[in-house]
């Protein structure tokens, strides 16, 4: 039962324009929701998170936004650029971090 | 000056083996983790202690075993190793259950 979906194994983005990676999740107990990137050989790096109260929370160039009526989460990421190239992660939690598996985002220039 | 740092980073053995992997944290974190990610890039969560206490254990089989002997600190141990347990490995800690996890960069623990 994959409580955490992300439905886009992969996205392609020119450098300068705006990411969007999308996220979907079932557990509706879920009070705080997190985006983790990850390079290749490393552990998840944490990001930026949203607390189920809110419904956008910013910081710099990212963007998450939450619409917990449709049980979706999203994350903006602009411009991009090349070093954000990697595997991008969403994952919420009550008691416990669930994650999705995740959208490899290639910024190409 | 790692935050989260776990030993080995590679580990190749043969099956049936016993192996550890060993994890610190010097962030003064509360509640540390181990994760596997399998072949599929899942990430999910196998065991959560909190102040030394386990507070989730998944179902993992009980070849794998976590030990924290104080709170900077959670190993895992595991017997009979079988090859579906090749995997990366991540240890992560928070500062308490609920909030960011930081994580180690992973041990790659490939069965032969």
């Amino acid at each position: 039962d994959q409580q955490v979906k992300q439905n886009s194994p992969s996205l392609s983005v020119q450098e300068g324009r705006i990411s969007i990676l999308n996220c979907d999740y079932t557990n509706s107990m879920f009070d705080y929701f997190l985006w983790y990137k990850k390079y290749p050989a490393e552990g998840p790096t944490f990001l930026i998170s949203i607390s189920s109260i809110k419904d956008k929370n910013e910081d710099g160039r990212f963007t998450v936004f939450l619409n917990k009526s449709a049980k979706h989460l999203s994350l903006h990421i602009v411009p991009s650029q090349p070093g954000d190239s990697a595997v991008y992660f969403c994952a919420g939690t009550a008691s416990k971090l669930t994650f999705g598996t995740g959208t490899r985002l290639q910024v190409t220039l | 000056d790692t935050a989260v740092s776990q030993t080995p980073k590679y580990l190749v053995t043969q099956m049936g083996n016993d192996k550890s992997i060993k994890c610190e944290q010097n962030l003064g974190h509360d509640t540390m983790y181990w994760y596997k990610q399998d072949s599929k890039k899942f990430l999910k969560i196998m065991f959560s202690y909190n102040n030394k206490e386990l507070i989730i254990n998944e179902t993992v089989p009980n070849r794998f075993s976590p030990k924290s002997p104080d709170k900077a600190h959670l190993n895992l141990h595991i017997n009979s190793l079988e090859l579906g347990d090749s995997a990366v490995y991540f240890c992560a800690s928070s500062l308490t259950v609920n909030t960011e996890a930081f994580f180690g960069q992973g041990t790659r623990l490939t069965v032969v």
